[in-house]
């Protein structure tokens, strides 16, 4: 069965530190990953897709994610956290077919001074 | 860029009420979706549409029914609210041609007394 696994519930990190968001999907095919964030009270916004081609994607806000098949992950990294960073993220796998899609839990990530 | 505009952001409504929301995206796409984000259980699946007319349930379409009069408007309906109705429902759309990325709205905040 197709599932997305975020297995960090909640992150606190310093402010100007490094980043990496954990995500573990299982899927038959080849995926189609996504990013996206939620602030507070908000709907959730795309911060990047990998579809195919270089396994290290850029997105918005400074925001990179690596696809390691062998690995069934697909990591968000930041290099330096800004405070408004802080947010709800989600990881997600759709099918090629567009009517599917596994969403993480989330991980919600608190940014300190 | 995709907008998908739901119309009421925030709800309060009595127990047995009809409640209606309402999703709009205006980018000609086919395929709807309503969600349903609860904390600790992420994003789960009501409904999704992938056609005028055309309706699937999703993992938890129970006390909920959908309608797709018009390709660009995807309404949730629930016949009689209750108090476990009470969430954060989004809707979502998706654009086929950059590789089915899904969009979402604004979120709508029911409450149910």
């Amino acid at each position: 069965a197709q599932s997305v696994t975020q297995p960090d519930i909640h992150i606190t990190v310093s402010e100007g530190a490094s980043l990496e968001l954990r995500c573990n999907y299982s899927y038959g095919a080849t995926p189609y990953l996504f990013w996206y964030v939620q602030s507070p009270g908000q709907g959730l916004q795309l911060l990047l897709k990998y579809f195919s081609g270089d396994t290290l994607v850029q997105g918005i806000k400074g925001f990179e994610a690596e696809f390691k098949r062998s690995q069934s992950s697909f990591n968000l990294r930041k290099p330096s956290v800004h405070w408004s960073d802080a947010a709800e993220y989600f990881c997600a796998v759709g099918t090629y077919t567009g009517n599917q899609f596994y969403f993480g839990t989330g991980t919600s990530l608190t940014v300190i001074p | 860029d995709v907008k998908v505009t739901q119309s009421s952001r925030y709800l309060v409504k009595r127990t047995g009420e009809k409640v209606f929301l309402e999703c709009v995206q205006d980018m000609d796409h086919e395929n709807m979706f309503w969600y349903r984000q609860d904390p600790g259980l992420g994003l789960r699946l009501i409904y999704f549409s992938y056609d005028v007319k055309m309706k699937e349930k999703g993992d938890i379409p129970e006390g909920y029914s959908v309608s797709r009069e018009k390709k660009e408007r995807f309404s949730l309906i629930l016949e009689s609210a209750s108090t476990n109705q009470t969430s954060m429902y989004l809707c979502a759309s998706i654009e086929s041609s950059s590789g089915n990325t899904i969009y979402f709205g604004e979120g709508s905040w029911l409450t149910v007394v």
